[in-house]
Order: C-alpha cells, then structure tokens, then sequence
C-alpha cells in the first residue's frame, strides 16, 4: 500500500457519459498529480494542485475537469467520453519540492 | 520545455545476464531524475532516484543508476537479472515549473523481458 488511494479500480462507462475519478493523497501531502497512462501515449501528465490550487496543466482536455477539496482528495471529472479516453488514470502526491512523488494503483476506465 | 528519451522501446535479455536501460533528458537547470517500476496490471513503483550528491546511486531489487551531467543521461543497470524483473520502466524527470511548483514528466517506457 503506497498510501495514495484511488477509486474506483475499474470502470467501465458508455460513450457520452460522465465519471468521477477520485484521489486520497498520502498523509501529509499538499499537492496531487493526475495522469493519463494509455497505449499510444505513453504516461500524459494532466493536472496538478497544491493545497487547493491549480498549480501546472498539462495535455487536459477541455471536457476533463479536476479539484482538489480543503481535505486534500481530489477528483478527476471526466466528461462527454469518447472510446479514445479509455486508458489508466494514475493520481500521485507530493509533499512538495519535486524529490518524491507517490503513486496510487490507478483506475482503469473503459469506455464502450 | 523538458524532456525524456529512453533509447530502447523493449530489451529482452536471458535471466542472470546484466542489463542496461538508456534514459537520457534535455533540460538547462537541475533537474531531479527517477526510475519507476511498472509490473503487469499495477501501478508504478518508485526504484530510485537521484536528488543530489554522489551520481551513483542505488534502488531496490538490486538495481543502480548513474547520473551523468555532461551527457545528460540516468542510465538504468542490474549486473543480473530475475524472471521476476520482467516489467516495463520508466525514466522520469522533475522540474520546477516557478512558484514552488514542480512537474515530474515521463519517457515512454522501456519493456524488458527476462528469457529463462
């Protein structure tokens, strides 16, 4: 257990729809990693917040959405999915400084 | 903008041989450099990972790394290899972005398969 949670582990959605990914960060933590993990791209980064505050976006589109809540866990929103989103969602943490990031076991989201 | 280039999409190598994986960066400023570990059906798991000080620098399951500045490179190395190491890597760089922000981005993975 790396102390980073993610639920759900599966998901399985029609296209069209949307789903809520959401993140526990290790204690302690302040900021929060999403990544996108899929076959023909490789491990994308997404979005990063710190304490509350969008700090960094990467190749997010714009029907993805994230926050992070005053308890730290943060949610991915994905919306209006397409085939093309289907791929593993990874959330880190960090503390902060850029020396250690932590990763949870990730979602699984396919989109039929 | 940074970026990663591990040299080398899939490496098989028979069990007990050594083994080499290539990761090389382009950045301007220090940067923080690791190695992750990703087995079938898992999350990542951190080996190693150079923040400062000596440039060799040791992980778990016996592996090592070595950071070299003027070629810009954090070579991956086992001096022998385990069925069970068979997994994909990946070579990662973390870079402040301002603010106090730091970004972590990944090469595209290097497959190694152990041959028994």
């Amino acid at each position: 257990d790396s102390g980073v949670t993610q639920t759900p582990k599966h998901l399985i959605t029609a296209t069209g729809q949307r789903v809520t990914l959401r993140c526990s960060p290790r204690s302690g933590d302040l900021s929060v990693y999403w990544y996108q993990q899929s076959l023909d791209q490789g491990l994308q980064f997404l979005i990063q917040y710190y304490n509350g505050e969008e700090r960094a976006k990467g190749n997010i589109l714009e029907r993805f959405s994230a926050q992070q809540f005053p308890d730290l866990h943060s949610e991915l929103n994905l919306s209006s999915l397409e085939l093309g989103d289907s791929a593993l969602y990874f959330c880190a943490s960090s503390p902060g400084g850029g020396y250690g990031y932590t990763f949870g076991s990730g979602t699984r989201l396919t989109v039929v | 903008a940074q970026s990663v280039t591990q040299l080398d999409s899939q490496v098989p190598v028979f069990e007990e041989a050594p083994v080499e994986l290539r990761c090389n960066y382009s950045s301007s400023v220090s940067v923080y450099l690791f190695w992750y570990v990703q087995y079938p059906n898992q999350g990542l798991q951190l080996l190693l990972k150079y923040l400062s000080g000596s440039t060799l620098v040791k992980g778990i399951n016996g592996f090592e790394a070595e950071f070299n500045k003027s070629q810009t490179s954090f070579h991956l190395r086992k001096p022998s290899v385990h069925i069970s190491d068979t997994a994909e890597y990946f070579c990662a760089v973390s870079l402040s972005t301002g603010a106090g922000s730091y970004q972590l981005t990944f090469g595209k993975g290097t497959k190694l398969s152990v041959i028994p």
